[in-house]
């Protein structure tokens, strides 16, 4: 199935420092979903966006919807400890079709 | 968000053995439901989707008799693992989109298979 790519696949900060990290597809998705997973869970959804050009905030979490529906960004601002984790994007390229495309993963290590 | 959950969080089974794992959607209707496989520090694999009343659709590549999938009610899907070999152990996660427009997708815990 179709993969989207996602960048950087790792990424180690201090405590305290911002974070960037994005997913580009080579085709339209209607959808954008960033989620985190734990070691041994299953994702869980941070983000949803639904329109081009939407920028959505939860918490420290901030997430856009790229102008050219082709791309997303997750922005984390002051990491900390807990921040540790796999983060994935998916999209859906119909808001009524069936699957989700993931992304290949960011993995987050934050030093304290 | 809706709860979907998973059963067993992990199991260990004998090489030549079928293992069964349910996923359930707990507080919505899932028509859709999505099986994924994931290898250690890699992207979620998409295996096959499950359709509610009807056969799954199973990506390229995956072995339908080998995971066997059942979707018999709007809250219950099941795949089972059959003739398992060490080399379907994984880590085997499902999901269902959330109604009535599929636009999210929310995960159960997840399933660790090891076959011995």
């Amino acid at each position: 199935g179709q993969q989207l790519n996602q960048s950087p696949q790792s990424m180690f900060i201090q405590e305290g420092e911002d974070v960037s990290m994005n997913c580009t597809s080579s085709s339209i998705f209607n959808t954008w979903l960033w989620y985190k997973q734990d070691p041994g869970e299953g994702p869980v959804l941070l983000i949803a966006l639904y329109k081009a050009g939407e920028l959505t905030s939860n918490g420290r979490l901030t997430a856009q919807f790229g102008i050219t529906r082709k791309d997303s960004f997750l922005n984390i601002s002051a990491s900390i400890p807990s921040d540790v984790g796999i983060y994935f994007c998916a999209g859906h390229p119909s808001n009524t079709g069936n699957q989700f495309y993931f992304g290949t993963g960011t993995s987050l290590t934050v030093i304290p | 968000g809706a709860v979907v959950s998973q059963h067993p969080s992990w199991v260990i089974c004998k090489s030549g053995t079928s293992v069964k794992i349910e996923c359930r959607s707990l507080d919505f209707q899932a028509t859709t439901m999505f099986w994924y496989r994931q290898f250690p520090k890699q992207s979620l694999m998409l295996m096959a989707t499950s359709n509610e009343g009807s056969k799954a659709t199973y990506e390229q590549g995956v072995e339908k008799d080998k995971f066997l999938i059942n979707h018999a009610s709007l809250t219950l899907s099941t795949l089972t693992v059959t003739s398992a070999h060490p080399e379907d152990s994984s880590f085997y996660i499902c999901s269902a989109g959330s109604p009535p427009m599929n636009t999210e997708a929310f995960f159960g815990q997840g399933t660790r298979l090891t076959v011995v």
